[in-house]
């Protein structure tokens, strides 16, 4: 099946910096890409659907400044968790989903997820 | 949306053939059904998808009634490896828009005994 690759898979960091996080698809290409939070024992949350060469699409409630996202290719989507805080500490995933797939049903491929601490 | 309902936790020993039944009442017409196995500090990953009647693959089995309001995902023979949390997702998948109306539940959490 399709690889989708995060990195990096942990980041510890200090209060009050930035925090990027990489999303490739490795052999297919995405023109969407999405970002979900998943906190301890709790399930997917979606943060936002990030297009590429557009603006992401941001869910009510996620701040747009504080967690930027680029998607500046067909296999790269990148989220930027700006002025860190112990309370974003929590499992990132993106998904993504092959754009010339031809099966109807819109498989979703998922990262291996990123687990952010901050002290 | 979709909503769906699905035991918090279930327990079984290797071996076994494990069901996992989802209830999805309120399925649209257009609406794939599909499930989802996650281990712990990792993304979720694929198991099955269907539309009705029965799918099965190489790891798992999809039994869907003609009324399409509930599902059960059949994994047989479990081992430990299987211990992981399980989810059931309805939407019309094809359409990437709606992939925001996607609502995830805490899922099945299936713990396998030996």
């Amino acid at each position: 099946g399709a690889v989708v690759s995060q990195h990096p898979s942990w980041v510890i960091c200090k209060s009050g910096t930035s925090v990027k996080i990489e999303c490739r698809s490795l052999d297919f290409q995405a023109t969407t890409m999405f970002w979900y939070r998943q906190f301890p024992k709790q399930s997917l949350m979606l943060m936002a659907t990030s297009n590429e060469g557009s603006k992401a699409t941001y869910e009510q409630g996620v701040e747009k400044d504080k967690f930027l996202i680029n998607h500046a290719s067909l296999t790269l989507s990148t989220l930027t968790v700006t002025s860190a805080h112990p309370e974003d500490s929590s499992f990132y995933i993106c998904s993504a989903r092959d754009r010339t797939s031809g099966r109807v049903t819109g498989e979703l491929f998922f990262g291996e997820g990123s687990r952010l601490t901050v002290l | 949306l979709a909503k769906t309902t699905q035991p918090i936790s279930m327990d079984s020993y290797e071996g076994q053939e494990v069901n996992i039944t989802c209830s999805h009442n309120n399925i649209a017409t257009n609406d794939y059904i599909t499930w989802y196995q996650q281990f712990p500090s990792q993304g979720p990953r694929f198991i099955i998808q269907g539309y009705k009647t029965k799918v099965t693959n190489e790891v798992a089995s999809l039994f869907i009634p003609a009324d399409r309001k509930s599902s059960t995902l059949s994994l047989p023979r479990v081992s430990l490896s299987d211990t992981a949390v399980y989810y059931c997702l309805v939407g019309d998948m094809a359409n990437a828009g709606n992939n925001r109306k996607l609502i995830w539940g805490l899922g099945t959490s299936l713990a396998v005994n030996p």
